[in-house]
């Protein structure tokens, strides 16, 4: 089994950029996809970004991901920072009938 | 709209049993792999269990494994998780998620979550 790793906590002040990584352990960051959600305080997950670097219906173009094969993470860039976005964001991933999360990472919009 | 609303939760003493159930709502639930999730207090995210639409594939994590059994009833449309044997490192809110769209292999939606407490 492989682990997603993200850094604990990131911050940045309103309409900067901020980019959150999620770095896989072993195997190939490209051979699932990665999902990004996003987790406010004391509400369920909500997805903002799956298959990579798809975004739902409803979530503002602000939010991107993507992979990066060389350093075998993925990546959530959010443009514009809003104080709403202040929230956890979870990435996750899957393999062999095994669905993985990193660690989760703060994000505070100061 | 999807709805997915969990009920059962509660405080039970280590080594107790306890019955997860999550209602659907708003789709075709037969067509969809459902999920359970749950997250300590403070913490990040943890898979915990996952039943194909059939429940022909039924998968767990291995801190659960031989401990909780997912089930689901399509014609209540409803997903279930029996958990025995409580440990209090089993505390957490608990969330049914289904399967994305697309399919592969995400969460999409999540229901709002159902604490359970392992304590004495």
């Amino acid at each position: 089994n492989f682990m997603l790793t993200q850094p604990h906590s990131v911050s940045e002040s309103p309409g900067k950029t901020v980019t959150i990584s999620c770095t896989r352990s072993s195997g190939s960051i490209a051979s699932n996809y990665v999902q990004w959600y996003q987790q406010r305080p004391g509400s369920s997950p909500t997805t903002v970004i799956y298959e990579d670097n798809q975004r739902p219906s409803g979530v503002p173009d602000r939010f991107s991901g993507s992979i990066d094969r060389s350093s075998n993470s993925a990546s959530l860039t959010i443009s514009g920072l809003r104080t709403e976005d202040e929230a956890d964001y979870h990435c996750q991933s899957y393999d062999s009938n095994n669905w993985v999360f990193g660690g989760g990472t703060k994000l505070t919009v100061l | 709209e999807v709805q997915l609303v969990e009920s059962g939760g509660g405080l039970v003493k280590p080594g107790g049993s306890l019955r997860l159930s999550c209602a659907a709502s708003g789709f075709t639930f037969s067509d969809y792999r459902m999920n359970w999730v749950r997250q300590a207090p403070g913490k990040g995210l943890e898979w915990v269990s996952s039943i194909s639409s059939s429940s022909s594939y039924i998968y767990y994590a291995d801190s659960v494994k031989g401990r909780f059994t997912i089930s689901r009833d399509n014609a209540k449309n409803s997903l279930y998780l029996q958990m025995n044997s409580l440990r209090a490192e089993d505390t957490a809110v608990y969330y049914c998620a289904r399967e994305g769209d697309s399919g592969n292999y995400w969460f999409d939606p999540w229901g709002q979550g159902i604490l359970v407490t392992v304590s004495s």
